[in-house]
């Protein structure tokens, strides 16, 4: 088996800051993906990446950047908190694009 | 735009009763369909999935049925149990695009 680590699991930022999320899979997986959790809204895809260096914009790309520079590793930024901001960013990869997706615990962001 | 709706957004039942989640979907090249089950703190994980192909999948207490027609898909957890208390989210995907999910539906077994 297999694991998907995301850190930090709990972050909390000030306005406008910069913030970064990482995740790491040892599954080998070739596809990664970054979901925004918000209550009540579901999962929302912000990135995808189907490949290392490959980057897809998902549905809520607007304010995030991310990178795949490792196979195993996938990194989200937001580029500028907004106050009041609360979500869960959750990790996943799987092989190929259809399957199943495993996930990671989650990172819980707080903007103060 | 939502491309896959969920409802109801919470459900309580009792313990021994059945359980009905229902999902519908925008786009007709969705060929897969997943259920995942998400506890408090943790990560979404496969309940169970169903592609195009088929209208049912059964595993345990857990069934799914897909409507292709009408672009629906259900399910039904029969004699539910305290612990199948969890957020439940239905997805959809194709070979071309990633999955996207619904709103999510969280169910209460009451003993």
């Amino acid at each position: 088996g297999g694991i998907i680590t995301q850190t930090p699991k709990f972050l909390i930022g000030q306005e406008g800051q910069k913030l970064t999320l990482k995740c790491q899979q040892n599954f080998n997986h070739d596809t990664m993906y970054w979901y925004r959790q918000d209550s009540g809204k579901g999962l929302r895809l912000i990135y995808y990446s189907i490949t290392e260096n490959d980057l897809q914009k998902g549905d809520l790309s607007e304010g995030y950047d991310a990178s795949r520079e490792k196979k195993s590793s996938f990194s989200l930024t937001v580029t500028s908190a907004q106050k009041n901001e609360m979500a869960v960013f959750l990790c996943a990869s799987t092989q190929g694009n259809t399957g199943q997706l495993y996930f990671g615990e989650g990172s819980k962001l707080t903007v103060l | 735009q939502q491309q896959v709706r969920q409802s109801p957004q919470s459900l309580t039942v009792w313990e021994g009763g059945t359980t009905v989640l229902t999902c519908s979907y925008e786009d007709s090249t969705f060929n897969y369909f997943p259920w995942y089950q998400q506890f408090p703190g943790e990560g979404p994980a496969l309940l169970i999935s169903i592609l195009s192909v088929s209208d049912k999948k059964e595993d345990g207490r857990f069934t799914t049925f897909f409507n292709k027609r009408e672009k629906k898909l259900s399910l039904h957890i029969i004699d539910s149990q305290p612990g199948d208390s969890a957020t439940y989210f239905c997805a959809a995907s194709n070979n071309n695009n990633a999955p996207r999910f619904g709103a999510g539906t969280k169910l209460s077994v009451k003993p």
